[in-house]
Protein backbone atom coordinates (compact mmCIF):
# COMPACT_ATOMS: atom_id res chain seq x y z
CA UNK A 1 0.00 0.00 0.00
CA UNK A 2 1.18 3.77 -0.92
CA UNK A 3 1.70 5.72 2.40
CA UNK A 4 2.45 9.33 2.16
CA UNK A 5 4.31 10.83 5.50
CA UNK A 6 4.79 14.52 6.70
CA UNK A 7 6.84 14.18 9.26
CA UNK A 8 6.33 18.36 10.69
CA UNK A 9 2.92 18.97 11.94
CA UNK A 10 3.83 22.30 12.02
CA UNK A 11 6.02 25.45 10.57
CA UNK A 12 6.42 29.13 11.00
CA UNK A 13 8.13 31.53 8.18
CA UNK A 14 8.21 34.84 8.24
CA UNK A 15 6.42 36.83 5.92
CA UNK A 16 9.00 37.33 2.75
CA UNK A 17 11.22 34.58 4.04
CA UNK A 18 11.44 30.80 2.38
CA UNK A 19 10.45 27.53 3.49
CA UNK A 20 10.39 23.95 2.94
CA UNK A 21 7.68 21.73 3.90
CA UNK A 22 8.93 18.25 3.83
CA UNK A 23 6.85 14.86 2.43
CA UNK A 24 7.87 11.20 1.74
CA UNK A 25 5.98 8.61 0.52
CA UNK A 26 6.52 4.58 -0.05
CA UNK A 27 5.43 2.88 -3.16
CA UNK A 28 6.54 0.41 -5.08
CA UNK A 29 5.04 1.20 -8.33
CA UNK A 30 6.43 3.73 -11.24
CA UNK A 31 3.57 5.87 -13.04
CA UNK A 32 2.21 8.33 -10.66
CA UNK A 33 2.10 11.84 -9.44
CA UNK A 34 2.54 13.40 -6.42
CA UNK A 35 0.79 16.80 -5.11
CA UNK A 36 0.67 19.23 -2.64
CA UNK A 37 -2.31 20.71 -1.48
CA UNK A 38 -3.43 23.66 -0.03
CA UNK A 39 -6.44 23.69 2.64
CA UNK A 40 -7.06 27.89 4.34
CA UNK A 41 -9.62 28.08 6.67
CA UNK A 42 -12.15 27.77 4.31
CA UNK A 43 -11.85 24.60 4.07
CA UNK A 44 -11.59 24.20 0.28
CA UNK A 45 -8.53 21.90 -1.02
CA UNK A 46 -6.54 24.09 -3.60
CA UNK A 47 -3.46 22.63 -5.76
CA UNK A 48 -0.61 24.45 -5.45
CA UNK A 49 1.66 22.20 -7.74
CA UNK A 50 2.06 18.45 -9.12
CA UNK A 51 4.60 16.44 -10.31
CA UNK A 52 4.45 13.35 -13.07
CA UNK A 53 6.94 11.05 -10.96
CA UNK A 54 8.53 10.16 -14.75
CA UNK A 55 9.95 13.31 -15.45
CA UNK A 56 13.39 14.57 -13.63
CA UNK A 57 12.76 18.20 -13.40
CA UNK A 58 11.30 19.60 -10.25
CA UNK A 59 7.71 21.57 -11.03
CA UNK A 60 7.79 25.24 -10.15
CA UNK A 61 4.74 27.55 -10.10
CA UNK A 62 5.64 31.06 -9.43
CA UNK A 63 6.56 31.05 -5.64
CA UNK A 64 6.04 27.78 -5.52
CA UNK A 65 8.55 24.76 -6.09
CA UNK A 66 9.21 21.48 -5.42
CA UNK A 67 12.53 19.05 -4.62
CA UNK A 68 11.65 15.42 -6.31
CA UNK A 69 14.05 13.04 -5.07
CA UNK A 70 12.81 10.10 -7.02
CA UNK A 71 15.29 6.96 -5.63
CA UNK A 72 15.27 8.50 -1.84
CA UNK A 73 10.79 8.98 -2.35
CA UNK A 74 11.30 12.53 -1.25
CA UNK A 75 8.92 15.41 -2.53
CA UNK A 76 9.16 18.51 -0.78
CA UNK A 77 7.57 21.72 -1.19
CA UNK A 78 9.82 25.02 -1.26
CA UNK A 79 7.72 28.56 -0.74
CA UNK A 80 9.68 31.52 -1.39
CA UNK A 81 8.71 35.27 -0.45
CA UNK A 82 6.14 33.83 1.89
CA UNK A 83 3.03 35.96 2.17
CA UNK A 84 0.37 36.29 4.78
CA UNK A 85 -2.49 34.50 2.21
CA UNK A 86 0.46 31.30 2.44
CA UNK A 87 -0.78 30.35 5.64
CA UNK A 88 -2.94 27.14 5.81
CA UNK A 89 -2.99 23.38 6.11
CA UNK A 90 -0.74 22.15 3.12
CA UNK A 91 -1.32 18.44 2.24
CA UNK A 92 1.40 16.65 0.33
CA UNK A 93 -0.85 13.54 -1.30
CA UNK A 94 0.10 10.62 -4.43
CA UNK A 95 -1.62 9.48 -6.90
CA UNK A 96 -1.55 6.52 -9.54
CA UNK A 97 -3.80 5.11 -12.14
CA UNK A 98 -6.79 3.72 -10.74
CA UNK A 99 -5.82 4.41 -7.54
CA UNK A 100 -7.55 7.27 -5.02
CA UNK A 101 -5.70 9.84 -3.64
CA UNK A 102 -3.35 9.25 -1.01
CA UNK A 103 -3.00 12.52 1.60
CA UNK A 104 -0.18 12.82 4.37
CA UNK A 105 -1.50 13.88 7.82
CA UNK A 106 -0.67 17.79 7.14
CA UNK A 107 1.81 20.63 7.68
CA UNK A 108 0.24 23.63 9.16
CA UNK A 109 1.51 26.77 8.22
CA UNK A 110 1.43 29.52 9.80
CA UNK A 111 3.23 33.12 8.31
CA UNK A 112 4.56 35.55 10.55
CA UNK A 113 4.22 39.16 9.55
CA UNK B 1 -16.68 26.11 -15.25
CA UNK B 2 -13.94 24.48 -13.96
CA UNK B 3 -16.02 24.46 -9.82
CA UNK B 4 -16.84 21.61 -7.76
CA UNK B 5 -19.98 22.99 -6.13
CA UNK B 6 -21.54 21.54 -3.01
CA UNK B 7 -24.96 22.27 -0.88
CA UNK B 8 -24.99 22.90 1.55
CA UNK B 9 -22.32 24.52 3.19
CA UNK B 10 -23.52 24.00 6.71
CA UNK B 11 -25.91 21.32 8.15
CA UNK B 12 -27.06 20.25 11.28
CA UNK B 13 -29.02 17.26 11.94
CA UNK B 14 -30.27 14.76 14.71
CA UNK B 15 -29.41 11.22 14.83
CA UNK B 16 -32.97 10.15 13.44
CA UNK B 17 -32.78 12.55 10.36
CA UNK B 18 -32.56 11.68 6.75
CA UNK B 19 -30.80 14.64 5.03
CA UNK B 20 -28.84 14.65 1.61
CA UNK B 21 -25.33 16.17 0.55
CA UNK B 22 -25.35 17.41 -2.76
CA UNK B 23 -22.11 18.21 -5.30
CA UNK B 24 -22.44 19.21 -8.97
CA UNK B 25 -19.81 19.77 -11.73
CA UNK B 26 -19.94 21.19 -15.40
CA UNK B 27 -16.79 20.00 -16.16
CA UNK B 28 -17.85 16.84 -18.35
CA UNK B 29 -15.63 15.06 -15.73
CA UNK B 30 -16.39 11.16 -15.33
CA UNK B 31 -15.18 9.97 -12.04
CA UNK B 32 -16.67 11.91 -8.70
CA UNK B 33 -15.56 10.90 -5.25
CA UNK B 34 -16.73 11.45 -1.73
CA UNK B 35 -14.42 12.36 1.24
CA UNK B 36 -14.39 13.11 4.58
CA UNK B 37 -12.37 15.30 6.76
CA UNK B 38 -11.96 15.13 10.61
CA UNK B 39 -10.80 18.37 11.88
CA UNK B 40 -7.04 18.60 11.93
CA UNK B 41 -6.80 15.28 9.83
CA UNK B 42 -6.70 14.31 5.92
CA UNK B 43 -9.43 13.76 3.81
CA UNK B 44 -10.37 9.82 3.40
CA UNK B 45 -12.02 8.51 0.85
CA UNK B 46 -15.20 7.13 1.06
CA UNK B 47 -16.92 6.54 -2.25
CA UNK B 48 -16.02 6.27 -5.84
CA UNK B 49 -18.22 6.95 -8.85
CA UNK B 50 -16.94 6.41 -12.42
CA UNK B 51 -18.98 6.67 -15.25
CA UNK B 52 -22.04 6.59 -13.01
CA UNK B 53 -21.47 3.38 -11.33
CA UNK B 54 -19.99 2.70 -8.06
CA UNK B 55 -16.46 1.84 -8.34
CA UNK B 56 -15.11 1.99 -5.39
CA UNK B 57 -16.50 1.69 -1.57
CA UNK B 58 -14.04 1.84 1.38
CA UNK B 59 -16.24 -0.22 4.23
CA UNK B 60 -18.41 3.34 4.34
CA UNK B 61 -21.04 2.16 6.83
CA UNK B 62 -24.28 1.99 5.58
CA UNK B 63 -26.34 5.22 7.02
CA UNK B 64 -24.05 6.46 3.90
CA UNK B 65 -25.65 5.66 0.98
CA UNK B 66 -24.22 7.46 -2.29
CA UNK B 67 -25.71 8.45 -5.60
CA UNK B 68 -25.03 9.24 -8.81
CA UNK B 69 -28.30 10.52 -10.53
CA UNK B 70 -25.91 11.67 -13.53
CA UNK B 71 -22.91 12.49 -15.07
CA UNK B 72 -22.82 16.05 -13.24
CA UNK B 73 -24.39 15.40 -10.09
CA UNK B 74 -23.38 13.36 -7.06
CA UNK B 75 -25.27 12.45 -3.92
CA UNK B 76 -24.57 11.62 -0.35
CA UNK B 77 -27.73 10.43 1.40
CA UNK B 78 -27.59 10.37 5.27
CA UNK B 79 -29.72 8.56 7.46
CA UNK B 80 -29.20 7.41 11.44
CA UNK B 81 -26.25 8.89 11.47
CA UNK B 82 -23.85 8.94 14.74
CA UNK B 83 -22.27 12.31 16.49
CA UNK B 84 -18.71 11.03 15.26
CA UNK B 85 -19.61 11.34 11.61
CA UNK B 86 -19.44 14.86 12.46
CA UNK B 87 -16.93 16.15 10.07
CA UNK B 88 -16.10 17.71 6.55
CA UNK B 89 -17.01 16.12 3.56
CA UNK B 90 -15.70 16.66 0.68
CA UNK B 91 -16.85 15.85 -3.16
CA UNK B 92 -14.29 16.16 -5.95
CA UNK B 93 -13.84 15.12 -9.50
CA UNK B 94 -11.61 13.89 -12.14
CA UNK B 95 -11.72 13.43 -15.96
CA UNK B 96 -12.19 9.77 -15.50
CA UNK B 97 -10.41 7.05 -12.69
CA UNK B 98 -7.96 6.24 -14.87
CA UNK B 99 -6.79 10.07 -15.11
CA UNK B 100 -3.66 10.46 -12.42
CA UNK B 101 -4.21 14.13 -12.61
CA UNK B 102 -5.70 16.62 -9.80
CA UNK B 103 -8.79 16.34 -8.52
CA UNK B 104 -10.92 19.22 -8.59
CA UNK B 105 -12.69 19.98 -4.99
CA UNK B 106 -15.79 21.43 -3.84
CA UNK B 107 -15.59 23.81 -0.63
CA UNK B 108 -17.43 21.14 1.67
CA UNK B 109 -20.06 20.48 3.40
CA UNK B 110 -19.78 20.87 7.37
CA UNK B 111 -21.87 18.11 8.89
CA UNK B 112 -22.81 18.47 12.71
CA UNK B 113 -24.73 15.50 14.26
CA UNK B 114 -26.26 15.83 17.32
Amino acid sequence: AQTVTQSQPEMSVQEAETVTLSCTYDTSESDYYLFWYKQPPSRQMILVIRQEAYKQQNATENRFSVNFQKAAKSFSLKISDSQLGDAAMYFCAYRSALKDMRFGAGTRLTVKP
Amino acid sequence: DTEVTQTPKHLVMGMTNKKSLKCEQHMGHRAMYWYKQKAKKPPELMFVYSYEKLSINESVPSRFSPECPNSSLLNLHLHALQPEDSALYLCASSQDLGDIEKLFFGSGTQLSVL
